[in-house]
Order: structure tokens, then C-alpha cells, then sequence
């Protein structure tokens, strides 16, 4: 089955840049999906197509994708970017069609 | 306004059954494919089920083939999991989410409902 891998954490200081990594096999042939998750809220789609924003995401997230490392960019990071996060692929050889990564939990110092 | 509300969570025995519904509104619920995701306690989202506009195509995750059910009414706005032979690893929180067509990205979600599986 299909595996992404995130690093459990990541720490960045107010104003700084925080990258969130999602390792997988050839997934610059996917379409990656970014979803933040505040603690005990459901999660919100901030990056979806590799890099476009739903409305109402701030231009602050952004998102890469090549090789096999797909890499989710907050600029100027905010208290309130304080969550987990996830990123998710559909692979159609999967057993899970729809597959998330391990997550990765910002914290900003 | 988009809206996605959970219900028919609750506590159940191991080998139990339980019936998860999703009503949705403020959007044309049957233009769009649905899909069940579930997070067990301080754990990461797993994938469960998904389910096309007209139910023409479903998907199941293997750790709940055979066993959970899902479906839909677009006459009623409403999105269901039936859930038998419930174990104790299906305990979790249970969103239901949106898919607009062809994405595969999931772009709204219901605040969940809980299923906790316990003798």
C-alpha cells in the first residue's frame, strides 16, 4: 500500500517560515492535499492540487510537489497556525484509495 | 453555507452495530461524491468509505470491508455508515466530508461524531 511520510514536528518562531514535508514513492505524479486540524475541530482543506488555496485561505499557505516530496509552506507563521497537519493522496493501486500522511504538528515558539 | 452534521454516534459493544448519519445542506448534495474519514483517539485520519454522486461507484477501506455499509438518499441531503461487527479499533471519531468531483481532495467537513466500541 501506499505510505506518506511526515515529520511528527516541526517548530517555528512568530514571523519565520514553517515547511511541512510529505514523503512519498513518485509523489510528484499525484495531486497532494493539505488539511489543517486544530485540537478537537475537524479539519479545514488549506492546499489542494499540489498548490491552489480554497477561498478564504490566506495567501500565506502554499504548496510544492516533485519528485518524492510533496512540501507545505506557511510564510509570516501565526499563533493561530498552531495545529496538526496532513497531507493526502488518492492512489488508485492503494487499499486505502484515499491515503493521509502521519501528520505533522506545528508548533510556533 | 455549507453544513455537514454527524449524528448516531454512542457507545457499543464489541460485535455491535451502529448507523451513522450526515445531513447536509446549504449546497446541491447530489453533484458531489461523500466520504466517511475517521480518527481514533490522539491518532492521525484514516480513509473508511466513499461514495459517487449516484452511488454508482463505492469504495470501501480493507479494514472495514465486509463489514460497514455505506449509502446515500439525495432526496433527503443525507449521507449514512451502517457499521456492523463493530471491534474495539473502530473506535474513533467519525467526520463525514465532501468531494468535489474528480478532485479527490476532501473540502468541507462535519464536526464528527464520536463511536466509542466497549464491553
Amino acid at each position: 500500500s501506499y505510505v506518506l511520510t511526515q515529520p511528527p514536528s516541526v517548530s517555528v518562531a512568530p514571523g519565520q517560515t514553517a515547511r511541512i514535508t510529505c514523503g512519498g514513492n513518485n509523489i510528484g505524479s499525484k495531486s497532494v492535499h493539505w488539511y489543517q486540524q486544530k485540537p478537537g475541530q475537524a479539519p479545514v482543506l488549506v492546499v489542494y492540487d499540489d498548490s491552489d488555496r480554497p477561498s478564504g485561505i490566506p495567501e500565506r499557505f502554499s504548496g510544492s510537489n516533485s519528485g518524492n516530496t510533496a512540501t507545505l509552506t506557511i510564510s509570516r507563521v501565526e499563533a493561530g497556525d498552531e495545529a496538526d497537519y496532513y497531507c493526502q493522496v488518492w492512489d488508485s493501486s492503494s487499499d486505502h484509495n484515499y491515503v493521509f500522511g502521519t501528520g505533522t504538528k506545528v508548533t510556533v515558539l | 453555507e455549507v453544513q455537514l452534521v454527524e449524528s448516531g454516534g454512542g457507545l457499543v459493544k464489541p460485535g455491535g452495530s451502529l448507523r451513522l448519519s450526515c445531513a447536509a445542506s446549504g449546497f446541491t448534495f447530489s453533484s458531489y461524491s461523500m466520504n466517511w474519514v475517521r480518527q481514533a483517539p490522539g491518532k492521525g485520519l484514516e480513509w473508511v468509505s466513499s461514495i459517487s454522486s449516484s452511488s454508482s461507484y463505492i469504495y470501501y477501506a480493507d479494514s472495514v470491508k465486509g463489514r460497514f455499509t455505506i449509502s446515500r438518499d439525495n432526496a433527503k441531503n443525507s449521507l449514512y455508515l451502517q457499521m456492523n461487527s463493530l471491534r474495539a479499533e473502530d473506535t474513533a471519531v467519525y467526520y463525514c466530508a465532501r468531494e468535489p468531483q474528480g478532485t479527490r481532495a476532501l473540502d468541507y467537513w462535519g464536526q464528527g461524531t464520536l463511536v466509542t466500541v466497549s464491553s
